[in-house]
């Protein structure tokens, strides 16, 4: 059964340095999306992508922060310069079509900023 | 902005015991959706639930949506080990051009042999 999958598992970076991580999402979904949680607080949602353009942005998507879809099967999420607060676990999600198609998540990518 | 809450937040049961958890939205649901949540990894979808007095079941386990569509409930009959998570709702917003959820605060479920 098909399934996103998510680089790496656990990554753990100094303040300050720019991290990168990676979706594959599921190969037919036009809808992807990154959310974050942090240790015991809930699932947050951060940005959402359709046709190479961000579709929409929480208040915590700033200016750090940027999408890149740089060839047909991958996703990608950049934090220029990390911060203490944005460790976090980072999920991708992704779904076939806009409105009420389920979202699918991959596994997640435990960002940790020392 | 829309606000969930589920309830209880945490749960205990024994093996073979039946259990429900709630979640109430501040806000006419679109669209609920039931996911759960191993420790420290993704989200697995469980259901997903539209109209007013809708009900889904998928093994022992069943979502119901009320007619007013802010509440829904999760059951599970007879409960087993491989129940044991972190069950999330959260809510489906349709904005521009892609949809985005919202979730609660989540129940955790443990069961006790």
């Amino acid at each position: 059964e098909p399934e996103v999958t998510q680089t790496p598992s656990h990554q753990v970076t100094q303040m300050g340095q720019e991290v990168i991580l990676r979706c594959v999402p599921i190969s037919n979904h036009l809808y992807f999306y990154w959310y974050r949680q942090i240790l015991g607080q809930k699932v947050e949602f951060l940005v959402s992508f359709y046709n190479n353009e961000i579709s929409e942005k929480s208040e915590i998507f700033d200016d750090q922060f940027s999408v890149e879809r740089p060839d047909g099967s991958n996703f990608t999420l950049k934090i220029r310069s990390t911060k203490l607060e944005d460790s976090a676990m980072y999920f991708c999600a992704s779904s076939p079509k806009w409105g009420e198609d389920t979202q699918y998540f991959g596994p997640g990518t435990r960002l940790t900023v020392l | 902005s829309q606000e969930l809450e589920q309830s209880p937040q945490s749960l205990i049961v024994q093996e073979g015991k039946n259990l429900t958890i709630n979640c109430t939205s501040s806000k006419t649901l679109y669209g609920l959706y039931w996911y759960k949540q191993k420790y420290g990894e993704g989200l697995i979808f469980l259901m997903m639930l539209q109209k007013g007095g809708e009900e889904k079941s998928h093994e022992k386990i069943t979502a119901k949506l009320d007619e007013k569509k802010q509440q829904s409930s999760l059951h599970i009959t007879a409960s087993q080990p491989s129940h044991a998570g972190i069950y999330l709702c959260g809510a489906g917003h349709l904005s521009g051009t892609a949809s985005k959820l919202t979730f609660g605060t989540g129940t955790r479920l443990q069961v006790t042999l």
